[in-house]
């Protein structure tokens, strides 16, 4: 079952606002990370936080953390049309024998319009 | 270079047919994923290899068969798959745990 879920499933905002995403997950993890999805393509990583990390920026992005809530946001500032489309949280639980299992939340669907 | 190929990128098949899916990286990561992805859903794991070797199997089907032939290069065998297999199926690979994967642009499969 899916480790993440994400709210909300889709927002519509204009070119210049700030999006919101807020991300829940159920068990301890390792860090959390964020992707981005374009149209059905491959994921594009944005962010990873550290399980003892609170924030991290990253250009226009801004991740919070909260372990004790099991939840984390990711804010974009200033949108732009080309920050349309879907938004994943991923959780990484770590493996024993290398490579880290990531189990992605719903997602965000977010569209930034003209 | 940091990018991950996949190919084919589209691929349609029968339900009898034997075909093979390639994903190659040239990052010198060690971590290498096979997820599927439905429409409107997220990726879901499916394989993990670690320095070349099957680390994670997520209970998938044995009608798909992983391969890792070298650090470089990760092959899915698909034989006598089912229409509900079609899906876009994704490659990723990571330098090792704890960072960040790097996903191709993914097949896009059509059982039919």
């Amino acid at each position: 079952s899916q480790q993440g879920e994400e709210d909300p499933q889709a927002l519509s905002i204009q070119e210049g606002e700030n999006a919101t995403m807020n991300c829940s997950y159920k068990t301890s993890i390792n860090n959390l990370q964020w992707y981005r999805q374009n149209s059905g393509r491959g994921l594009v990583h944005l962010i990873l936080i550290r399980s003892n990390e609170r924030e991290k920026h990253s250009g226009r992005l801004r991740v919070t953390l909260d372990t004790s809530k099991k939840s984390s946001s990711l804010l974009i500032t200033a949108s732009r049309a080309a920050d349309t489309a879907s938004y994943f949280c991923a959780t990484d639980s770590g493996l024993t024998g290398g490579g880290n299992k990531l189990t992605f939340g719903t997602g965000t669907q977010l569209k930034v319009e003209l | 270079d940091t990018e991950v190929t996949q190919t084919p990128k589209h691929l349609v098949m029968g339900m009898t047919n034997k075909k093979s899916l390639k994903c190659e990286q040239h990052m010198g990561h060690r971590a290498m994923y096979w997820y599927k992805q439905k429409a409107k859903k997220p990726p879901e794991l499916m394989f993990v290899y670690s320095y070349e070797k099957l680390s994670i199997n997520e209970s998938v089907p044995s009608r798909f068969s992983p391969e890792c032939p070298n650090s470089s290069l990760l092959n899915l065998h698909l034989h006598a798959l089912q229409p509900e297999d079609s899906a876009l199926y994704l490659c990723a690979s990571s330098r090792d745990r704890v960072y960040e994967q790097y996903f191709g642009p993914g097949t896009r499969l059509t059982v039919t």
